[in-house]
């Protein structure tokens, strides 16, 4: 069964640094989207994409984050200037269609840890 | 704001019984609501999803209901098996309705 891919699967990166979380989303899918979990928390979520373009995103998702589809086959996210609080684990998702009447499917995530 | 609620933090049960999981919402009406399964350090995976104008719908031993007077859904398990223990999210579309909010989840635990 197609899955969706992450890389890598623990990033460890000083304050203040910039990370490329990366993500290859199940082929035929269009629409993509970026959750976190801080540890012991709920899934929150960050961002959805479609067309090459932001469809939506939270608050937690501001100037320090952005996305990109750089190619047919990855879709990424970056933060800029890495803090403390921007530890967690971050999932990738995708679906093949509008969300109503599709599932999403969830890679096995990136556990990012801010040092 | 919405806000979504699943009442238990944790459920023990025995096997063989039947799990009953709650997912009450506040300030929505959802036009559907999707149930995932959560394993410790795994992403979610989708089990179910309902929409408001369907009452009931099954898969396998699963169930899920959805009340949009009561404004709750209920996910059971039946004849349930130790591999079933996980935890157990309830899930909303944004406000945009492009995404996702999730409850909290519920953690079950099958005993044999």
């Amino acid at each position: 069964e197609p899955e969706v891919t992450q890389t890598p699967s623990h990033q460890v990166t000083q304050m203040g640094q910039e990370v490329i979380l990366r993500c290859v989303p199940i082929s035929n899918h269009l629409y993509f989207y970026w959750y976190r979990q801080i540890l012991g928390q709920k899934v929150e979520f960050l961002v959805s994409f479609y067309n090459n373009e932001i469809s939506e995103k939270s608050e937690i998702f501001d100037d320090q984050f952005s996305v990109e589809r750089p190619d047919g086959s990855n879709f990424t996210l970056k933060i800029r200037s890495t803090k403390l609080e921007d530890s967690a684990m971050y999932f990738c998702a995708s679906s093949e269609g509008s969300l109503g009447n599709q599932p999403q499917h969830f890679g096995d995530g990136t556990r990012l840890s801010i040092l | 704001s919405q806000k979504i609620e699943q009442n238990s933090e944790a459920l023990n049960i025995q096997e063989g019984k039947t799990a009953t999981l709650t997912c009450n919402y506040t300030n929505y009406s959802p036009a559907y609501l999707q149930w995932y399964r959560q394993d410790p350090g795994r992403g979610p995976v989708f089990l179910l999803l309902i929409r408001e104008n369907e009452k009931e719908k099954r898969k396998e031993r699963l169930k899920v209901t959805f009340d949009t007077t009561l404004k709750q859904s209920l996910f059971h398990i039946t004849a349930s098996q130790p591999a079933d223990s996980a935890t157990y999210l309830c899930a909303l579309p944004s406000k945009a309705g492009t995404a996702l909010i999730f409850g909290k989840g519920t953690t079950l635990s099958v005993s044999s």
